[in-house]
């Protein structure tokens, strides 16, 4: 089945260094890919999307391009804030077989950015 | 708009006891997801339902798990006779449509812990 590995964390960086958190997939076809956050106390938020091979998703300074050779979907940021600080959680939907609604999550990684 | 709204945000239950879970989904969605995020894993997809009908049910337990999502009112996850591998957060997520490209909207999870 589909699965979605993502970089161990936690990952504790100081303001304005860059940001990679590591994404791979295994997927039948071709799935849509996504970055959740979640900012203490608060559900899980859309970052960033990307539905098909090259295409790259953006948002808020957070950047991750589909990589179907590699079946990646890293995260990057050029300069953190502590505002960043936040679970993220890699994530894909299936292409094909009927279930185009559900998503299959990473374990999430546990970003802290300190002043 | 307000959005997907989860209640109560933490709940304590005793073994064999019965928990209920509320989501109430962003206004005019009829797509509800359940998810369930156990201690150090990433969130596995529960049950997929729409007003009055239960779509896809097969991330649920075979046992003691149902979810209801009634013409009028929010969509209730219920767990009976409760036991401490219960204890987790449940996310609940709505959507205005499904496919590939839909966005699901999360609340901020019921975390449950079974005593």
């Amino acid at each position: 089945g589909d699965s979605v590995t993502q970089m161990e964390g936690p990952v504790t960086l100081s303001e304005e260094a860059f940001l990679t958190i590591n994404c791979t997939y295994t997927a039948t076809g071709y799935p849509s890919l996504f970055w959740y956050v979640q900012y203490p106390g608060e559900g899980l938020q859309l970052l960033l999307k990307a539905t098909k091979a090259d295409d790259k998703g953006s948002n808020k300074g957070f950047e991750a391009t589909y990589r179907k050779e590699t079946t990646s979907f890293h995260l990057e940021k050029g300069s953190v804030q502590v505002s960043d600080s936040a679970v993220y959680f890699c994530a894909l939907k299936e292409a094909g077989g009927g279930s185009n609604y559900k998503l299959t999550f990473g374990k999430g990684t546990l970003l802290t950015v300190n002043p | 708009n307000a959005g997907v709204m989860q209640n109560p945000r933490h709940l304590v239950r005793r073994r064999g006891q019965e928990a209920r879970l509320r989501c109430s989904p962003m206004k005019g969605h009829s797509h509800v997801y359940w998810y369930r995020q156990l201690p150090e894993e990433g969130l596995k997809f529960m049950v997929y339902l729409q007003k009055e009908n239960i779509i896809d049910e097969s991330g649920m337990p075979k046992e003691r798990f149902s979810a209801e999502f009634p013409k009028e009112g929010p969509s209730i996850l219920r767990i009976q006779q409760v036991v401490r591998g219960d204890s987790a957060a449940y996310f609940c997520a709505s959507a205005l449509q499904t496919g590939l490209n839909t966005e699901a909207f999360f609340g901020q999870g019921t975390r449950l812990t079974v005593v």
